[in-house]
């Protein structure tokens, strides 16, 4: 199965800064099938971008996804507020699909 | 988009569970399921898919042979039979609709399973 390592675990910010989370493959990711969902304190897990960068039409322009092979990158532009949470990346390029641990944006 | 799952409980080690999910706001029966959980403090992990039809049923290693996947497309119902349970077991079980492509297009809040 294909392991997803993201990195850094937590990553300390102040609203308004540019956040930059990374997930690597253990192997290259079939059609670049990568997603990225978002999940705040208590809630589920909502989607955030799919096929590595493409934005569902409610996600805001902040949040862009990148990347090809086994490296993809999650940056959100300008941090605010309710964008501190944790953010798992996801492969559905190979079966059985698998997620990155998770990295925690938390406010420095 | 609406999907609410039932069922979560405190159970003993080898004890069985049931898990449903309702939906609603989406025709059911035109989308493939999944269960993914969570366990406390820790990450995502897929338990088990299956297709909108309900003919292709896949399952984690971890939990083959022990879970059991399953829909009502009549009654827009998921559902996860659980046998077996093991402490390992513990953590929020969540219902996702998935796309046609393979990504989570829409989570419930979650039901938490406990085994001790």
């Amino acid at each position: 199965e294909i392991v997803l390592t993201q990195f850094p675990d937590t990553l300390s910010l102040s609203p308004g800064e540019r956040a930059t989370l990374s997930c690597r493959a253990s192997q290259s990711v079939r059609f670049n099938n990568i997603a990225w969902y978002q999940q705040r304190p208590g809630q589920a897990p909502r989607l955030l971008i799919y096929d590595v960068s493409t934005r569902p039409t409610d996600i805001p322009e902040r949040f862009s996804g990148s990347g090809s092979g086994t490296e993809f990158t999650l940056a959100i532009s300008r941090l605010e507020s309710e964008d501190f949470a944790v953010y798992h990346c996801h492969q559905y390029g190979l079966a059985p699909y698998t997620f990155g641990q998770g990295t925690k944006v938390e406010i420095k | 988009v609406v999907l609410e799952e039932s069922g979560g409980e405190l159970v003993q080690t080898g004890g069985s569970l049931r898990l449903s999910c309702v939906a609603s706001g989406f025709t059911f029966g035109k989308f493939d399921m999944t269960w993914v959980r969570q366990a406390p403090g820790k990450g995502l992990e897929w338990v088990s898919f299956i297709s909108a039809s309900g003919l292709t049923v896949t399952t984690a290693d971890s939990v083959r042979g022990r879970f059991t996947i399953s829909r009502d497309n009549a009654r827009n119902s998921l559902f996860l039979q659980m046998d077996s349970l093991r402490v390992e077991d513990t953590a929020t079980y969540y219902c996702v609709r998935e796309s046609n492509n393979g990504w989570y297009l829409d989570w419930g809040q979650g039901t938490l399973v406990a085994v001790s």
